[in-house]
């Protein structure tokens, strides 16, 4: 029973460096999204999709790019890293029938970028 | 889009004694209410969730929330915490304005004491 499952877990990168936060899951969802959580401030969207080949932008999508080929699989990309995306991320799914009745969450990569 | 107000940052409480978490969003015509938990260094896990029906839902662990439509509220309540339910919650809405994305609170954080 994997279910969401995100790498890495940890990482620190550079300011201007790039990198990829991967995400996978297991159950089907057509629905995914990438979250990012600051102290006090909750859980913020950052992108989501309704599908393979579907993308949109959430509350705080500039400086990332997602792109979604599989059902499975919804990476998010940092093309160029500042320090103001230190965070702790969260990818999430559910079945879009069910249109966010249920997310699913992954465990988080804490992102530090110095 | 939906606002998600969690009046308390920090609840203290006492093992055995009831805790309560209050949770306002902003008007509108239908929404579904959820509140996840969410325990250190771990991603977050749905404790209960109001869509239809019943305005008094129970969750997981002992925990009941109850919808108040013209109060616009979705309280959480437990009648006799343990030191395990030390962690993060939120509340969280969707609404159909807003293509039933998720909208979080800030969260308020349980300690438990012996």
């Amino acid at each position: 029973n994997a279910g969401v499952t995100q790498t890495p877990k940890f990482q620190v990168l550079k300011t201007g460096q790039s990198m990829t936060l991967q995400c996978a899951q297991d159950m089907n969802h057509e629905y995914m999204s990438w979250y990012r959580q600051d102290p006090g401030m909750g859980l913020r969207l950052i992108h989501y999709s309704v599908g393979a080949g579907i993308t949109d932008q959430g509350e705080v999508p500039n400086g990332y790019n997602v792109s979604r080929s599989t059902t499975e699989d919804f990476p998010l990309r940092l093309l160029s890293a500042a320090p103001s995306q230190t965070s702790v991320y969260f990818c999430a799914s559910s079945p879009v029938g069910l249109m966010n009745t249920e997310a699913f969450f992954g465990q988080g990569t804490r992102l530090t970028v110095v | 889009a939906q606002s998600v107000t969690q009046l308390d940052s920090q609840v203290p409480v006492f093992e055995e004694a009831p805790v309560e978490l209050r949770c306002n969003y902003s008007s509108s015509v239908s929404v579904y209410l959820f509140w996840y938990v969410q325990y250190p260094n771990q991603g977050l896990q749905l404790l209960l969730k109001y869509l239809s029906g019943s305005t008094l839902v129970k969750g997981i662990n002992g925990f009941e929330a109850e919808f108040n439509k013209s109060q616009t509220s979705f309280h959480l309540r437990k009648p006799s915490v343990h030191i395990s339910d030390t962690a993060e919650y939120f509340c969280a809405v969707s609404d159909h304005s807003n293509d039933y994305k998720l909208s979080f609170g800030a969260g308020t954080t349980v300690t438990v004491r012996a």
